[in-house]
């Protein structure tokens, strides 16, 4: 099984501390993406990648920044977190080709800013 | 602006019963269709999806319906039993990087 690992499951920060999420896949998937859910909004995307080094702003990539050293690896950060950064974040990785449609989440970060 | 519009927001059924969950959507170019399943605590995990060319896919008791000519498409969940309780999430997208979400539909199914 495809597994995305977030090891954090909760977060608390206060404002104005960086931030740095994790995210770990260990199915060689080529794409890897990171999304906010926020209740009544869904998820919606903050930024993704489809190789090592390489980024694509997503919906909402203002306050954020990625970084993707390894392919397996793709961290979120937050270099000064805000209030309205207060979220669930999820990470999600996807192969290339005719399966690159199907994501697969990891369980989350709940991140609370305070 | 919401480019995939989901309904209802939230949902009460009897076990047994069918469960149905709506979504639609603008961009004719989309050509993927997949509904996300979500437990509490876990991530979104892909549970059935449809390409156009079909008006029906089916999956055990899920059933994706999906009619082209109104840009519409919904979930179908037949005898709907209390362990189906997630959120459920449309979604729509020309390629894995510009998967747009439904805003989420929370499923209770009460014994």
């Amino acid at each position: 099984d495809v597994k995305v690992t977030q090891s954090l499951r909760y977060l608390v920060k206060r404002t104005g501390e960086k931030v740095f999420l994790e995210c770990v896949q260990d199915m060689d998937h080529e794409n890897m993406f990171w999304y906010r859910q926020d209740p009544g909004l869904g998820l919606r995307l903050i930024y993704f990648s489809y190789d090592v080094k390489m980024k694509e702003k997503g919906d909402i990539p203002e306050g954020y920044s990625v970084s993707r050293e390894k392919k397996e690896r793709f961290s979120l950060i937050l270099e000064s977190a805000s209030t309205n950064q207060t979220s669930m974040y999820l990470c999600a990785s996807s192969p290339t080709g005719m399966e690159n449609e199907k994501l697969f989440f990891g369980s989350g970060t709940q991140l609370s800013v305070l | 602006q919401q480019q995939v519009k989901q309904s209802p927001q939230s949902l009460i059924v009897q076990k047994g019963g069918i469960s149905i969950i709506n979504c639609a959507y603008e961009n004719t170019a989309f050509d993927y269709f997949p509904w996300y399943q979500q437990f509490p605590g876990k991530g979104p995990a892909l549970l059935i999806a449809i390409r156009p060319d079909v008006s029906e896919k089916k999956e055990g008791r899920f059933t994706i319906s999906f009619n082209k000519s109104a840009k519409q498409f919904s979930l179908h969940i037949m005898d709907s039993q209390p362990g189906d309780s997630a959120t459920y999430f449309c979604a729509a997208t020309t390629g894995a990087n510009n998967l747009f979400f439904g805003t989420g539909t929370r499923l209770t199914v009460i014994p």
